[in-house]
């Protein structure tokens, strides 16, 4: 089936080296979200896609972090210069696009990040 | 601001015991929407329920119900006879009123169901 695919799974780096993250949305999801789920902690937003809006960047915890969606589909999540703090495991989710509703996110099965 | 707390961090039950994963939730909203995830080793988030504020009917699906009560600003969800598959890592969210919008999460009840 077509699901949320993320790559790589797993991706082990030195601190201070830059990490691209790669999602692939469900096909006709407008909607896109990044999470990140730290070890012990619940998930943490930090950006959401919405059709051609401008992101919601509120969540993202340092001007280290960016993200992009390009062609309202593909999205690539970038972490320069990379810290110990920043190991953990990056969801991406996606939805139908909705007004006053709830449509389902569907999230991938993460990519697991490991600063040395 | 909007929290989640799950404050039972790990639950360990044997199989066909039944249990109960709380919920508690903080908004000004007067409109919202709770869910459940579920998270199996696997590491892929599953939806289980979404709920909107304005329903308070109790809701059952098989082995799983769920009790939300706004008196107490709670979504708790019991599974009835556990079992093995049922191990896993469950999420309680908060969804604001405008709709599709990043959820607030709790940080997660981890249950272990024992054969």
């Amino acid at each position: 089936g077509a699901g949320v695919s993320q790559s790589p799974s797993n991706k082990v780096t030195e601190k201070g080296k830059d990490v691209e993250l790669r999602c692939d949305p469900i096909s006709g999801h407008t909607a896109l979200y990044w999470y990140r789920q730290s070890l012990g902690q619940g998930l943490e937003f930090l950006i959401y896609f919405q059709g051609n809006s401008a992101p919601d960047k509120s969540g993202l915890p340092s001007d280290r972090f960016s993200a992009e969606r390009t062609g309202g589909s593909v999205s690539t999540l970038t972490i320069q210069r990379t810290q110990q703090e920043d190991s953990a495991v990056y969801l991406c989710a996606s939805s139908l696009p909705g007004i006053r509703s709830y449509n389902e996110q569907f999230f991938g099965p993460g990519t697991r990040l490991t600063v040395l | 601001a909007q929290k989640v707390t799950q404050a039972q961090t790990e639950i360990s039950v044997v199989e066909k015991e039944d249990v109960t994963l709380d919920c508690v939730y903080e908004t000004r909203d007067t409109t919202y929407y709770l869910f459940w995830y579920k998270q199996p080793p696997s590491g892929e988030l599953v939806f289980l329920i979404r709920r909107n504020s304005f329903d308070e009917q109790n809701e059952i699906s098989g082995r799983y119900s769920w009790n939300f009560q706004k008196s107490t600003s709670s979504f708790n969800f019991t599974i009835t006879a556990s079992q093995v598959v049922d191990s896993a890592v469950y999420f309680c969210a908060l969804g604001e009123p405008s709709g599709n919008t990043p959820l607030v999460f709790g940080k997660g009840t981890r249950l272990s169901v024992i054969a």
